[in-house]
């Protein structure tokens, strides 16, 4: 069946470490993959994303990374920063595009 | 910036009664969805929309809920009889295109509470 699950439930690192969140799928099939964000009281924020075919891909301070032969995901954010306390969740795309399935979710807290 | 807005932000109601929740999505966007997210818990897909018509539903998304697009900006969700596990955050999301092309915004979200 279809699943995402995220390896370690809370991420303590400190202001100007760099952070790795990590995920795991289940779906072989899956070609899509996404990085939210969510901050407390808010709705789930793009990050980035990352198709099948691509091994590596990165943004501004981000950088995500696919391992299909073990199916596993990470997320990567270079210097991390307060702002970036959240709820990080990995998320596969199914359904023809038309669903995401989110993974359980890791708290990323940013000690100063 | 233009974002997807929901309201209530926050809604009590007795088990039994009929809630609507509502969104107001980005206004280019074709693709429409309900999620809902139990407190500590992963956001989980309920409906998507599109067309008019739904395109695909979870097996939460059962009889009790139903969707609708009753002008060209609202877009609603609607649960019949509410039961004490429908208590969740419920986010609408919009999107120009399939999720492969076109982002997915999200809303803030409405809370629910079923007493």
């Amino acid at each position: 069946g279809e699943s995402v699950g995220l390896h370690l439930p809370t991420l303590s690192v400190q202001e100007g470490d760099n952070s790795i969140i990590n995920c795991a799928y289940s779906n072989s099939a899956s070609d899509y993959f996404i990085w939210y964000k969510q901050e407390s009281g808010k709705g789930p924020q793009f990050i980035i994303d990352i198709r099948s075919n691509m091994d590596k891909r990165q943004g501004q301070r981000v950088t995500v990374l696919l391992n299909k032969t073990v199916k596993h995901l990470s997320l990567q954010i270079a210097a991390t920063q307060p702002g970036d306390s959240a709820v990080y969740f990995c998320a596969e795309v199914t359904g023809g595009g038309n669903k995401l399935t989110f993974g359980t979710g890791t708290q990323l807290k940013v000690e100063l | 910036e233009p974002e997807v807005t929901q309201t209530p932000s926050h809604q009590v109601t007795q088990m039994g009664q009929e809630v609507i929740l509502r969104c107001v999505p980005i206004s280019n966007h074709l693709y429409f969805y309900w999620y809902r997210q139990i407190l500590g818990q992963k956001v989980e897909f309920l409906v998507s929309f599109y067309n008019n018509e739904i395109s695909e539903k979870s097996e939460i998304f059962d009889d009790q809920f139903s969707v609708e697009r009753p002008d060209g900006s609202n877009f609603t969700l609607k649960i019949r009889s509410t039961k004490l596990e429908d208590s969740a955050m419920y986010f609408c999301a919009s999107s120009w295109a399939l999720a492969y092309t076109g982002e997915l915004f999200f809303g803030e979200g409405s809370r629910l509470t079923v007493l």
